[in-house]
């Protein structure tokens, strides 16, 4: 079955403990970004990437890290998260630019 | 700057009335990319349509139409005879590449309350 998988799904956890959300996709898409999304403000992009080792900046990357080692991997790394990162992370993948996106089941997560 | 407005943050209808969910863009770019997005109370989002800028014609995929007009920058989608399950929030977007930037930006949603 194609799909975008993530993990985890629910994550608690406290002001500066170093975490990482984990995205795999079996589509060998090109494309795949990492989005937050809070109520009143949509989805907001975070960071994409359009190939394995190119990576860039969306709208709010401030306190995230990505990386693209493998066409199937884009892990989301927080080194220091803090409550205002509490949020909906979804993860997706597309072919190319400019295509749909599938859309992972998404990691809910609170910084206390 | 590039921006998606979706003007309705609510919309309560009753099952079988024609609901118009709106949508309006801002881009200085020529060529662009238009969607919309499905995301039903169980939180996952569903692609339901793609639209490139050159393409105005609308399209009509069973209860479900688009209404693309490039004069108003409007992507407007219709539900008719809405039935419960169109209950959901809907996000239409804009992707564009801008002075070699990427961009990928979602309206705020729509949420749709379709009442039995």
């Amino acid at each position: 079955e194609a799909q975008v998988t993530q993990n985890p799904r629910y994550l608690i956890t406290v002001t500066g403990k170093k975490l990482t959300v984990t995205c795999s996709q079996n589509m060998n898409h090109e494309y795949m970004s990492w989005y937050r999304q809070d109520p009143g403000l949509g989805l907001r992009q975070i960071y994409y990437s359009m190939n394995v080792e190119v990576t860039d900046k969306g709208d709010v990357p401030e306190g995230y890290k990505v990386s693209r080692k493998e066409k199937r991997n884009f892990p989301l790394i927080l080194e220091s998260p803090s409550p205002n990162q509490t949020s909906l992370y979804f993860c997706a993948s597309s072919r190319q630019l400019h295509y749909e996106q599938y859309f992972g089941p998404g990691t809910r997560l609170t910084v206390t | 700057a590039q921006k998606v407005t979706q003007a309705q943050t609510e919309i309560s209808v009753v099952e079988k009335e024609d609901v118009t969910l709106d949508c309006v863009y801002e881009t200085r770019d020529t060529t662009y990319y238009l969607f919309w997005y499905k995301q039903p109370p169980s939180g996952e989002l569903v692609f339901l349509i793609r639209r490139n800028s050159f393409d105005e014609q609308n399209e009509i995929s069973g209860r479900y139409s688009w209404n693309f007009q490039k004069s108003t920058s409007s992507f407007n989608f219709t539900i008719t005879a809405s039935q419960v399950v169109d209950s959901a929030v809907y996000f239409c977007a804009l992707s564009e590449t801008s002075s070699g930037t990427y961009k990928y930006i979602f309206g705020t949603g729509t949420r749709l309350k379709v009442l039995a």
